[in-house]
């Protein structure tokens, strides 16, 4: 199985800030890396898919980078709305791992 | 638009077994597979296991192969998820989303279903 490992597990910012949250897969996993943002009590939201590609409807602040085993989720200028926490996932082989979570509060 | 639209709370006893639902609506039922995900009480997200829902295929993460078994009535554009011999450890809510185009992804996901295992 493919183990996910996300840092910071945690973090605090403030408003404006560039904040970056890094992801390391336990083998390559090409670009099957997806980041999802979750605020408390609702359901994840998916953010990023294939690396870097941007979900939808989802603000151009938010970027993703990377390939093989070492992925990194940007958000260029922080907001108060992304207040949440932050999850990685591989899916490029089941079972399909998530990281443990980065937990992102505003200053 | 995409809606997954999942049944409501339960509460259980250990042992018991307990079948949520999710509803889907917006597009092709049979044309992306569902998964499960489990999140515990100020945890993180647990993947379950993958249901194509066209040919009823399966595959379970193994800490739930015996636990949790996927179904789906197509007429209904409907997936389900049993879980059996259930343990406090069990309480949970338990999601179902959509695995996408765009490499496998989890691109829209139902709103939750709180399963609480108690005495």
């Amino acid at each position: 199985d493919i183990q996910m490992t996300q840092s910071p597990s945690s973090l605090s910012a403030s408003v404006g800030d560039r904040v970056t949250i890094t992801c390391r897969a336990s083998q390559s996993i090409t670009r099957y890396l997806n980041w999802y943002q979750q605020k408390p009590g609702k359901a994840p939201k998916l953010l990023i898919y294939g690396a870097s590609s941007l979900q939808g409807g989802v603000p151009s602040r938010f970027s993703g980078s990377g390939s093989g085993t070492d992925f990194t989720l940007t958000i260029s200028s922080l907001q108060p709305e992304d207040s949440a926490t932050y999850y990685c996932q591989q899916t490029y082989s089941t079972p399909y791992s998530f990281g443990q979570g980065t937990k992102l509060e505003i200053k | 638009q995409v809606l997954l639209v999942q049944s409501g709370a339960e509460v259980r006893q250990p042992g018991d077994s307990v079948k949520v639902s999710c509803k889907a609506s917006g597009y092709t039922f049979t044309s992306y597979d569902i998964n499960w995900v489990r999140q515990a009480s100020g945890q993180g997200l647990e993947w379950m296991g993958w249901m194509n829902p066209n040919t009823g295929n399966t595959g379970y993460a193994q800490n739930f192969q015996g636990k949790f078994t996927m179904t789906r009535d197509t007429s209904i554009s409907t997936a389900y998820m049993e879980l059996s011999s259930l343990r406090s450890e069990d309480t949970a809510v338990y999601y179902c989303a959509r695995e996408g185009d765009g490499y496998n992804s989890l691109d829209f996901w139902g709103q939750g279903t709180l399963v609480t295992v108690s005495s």
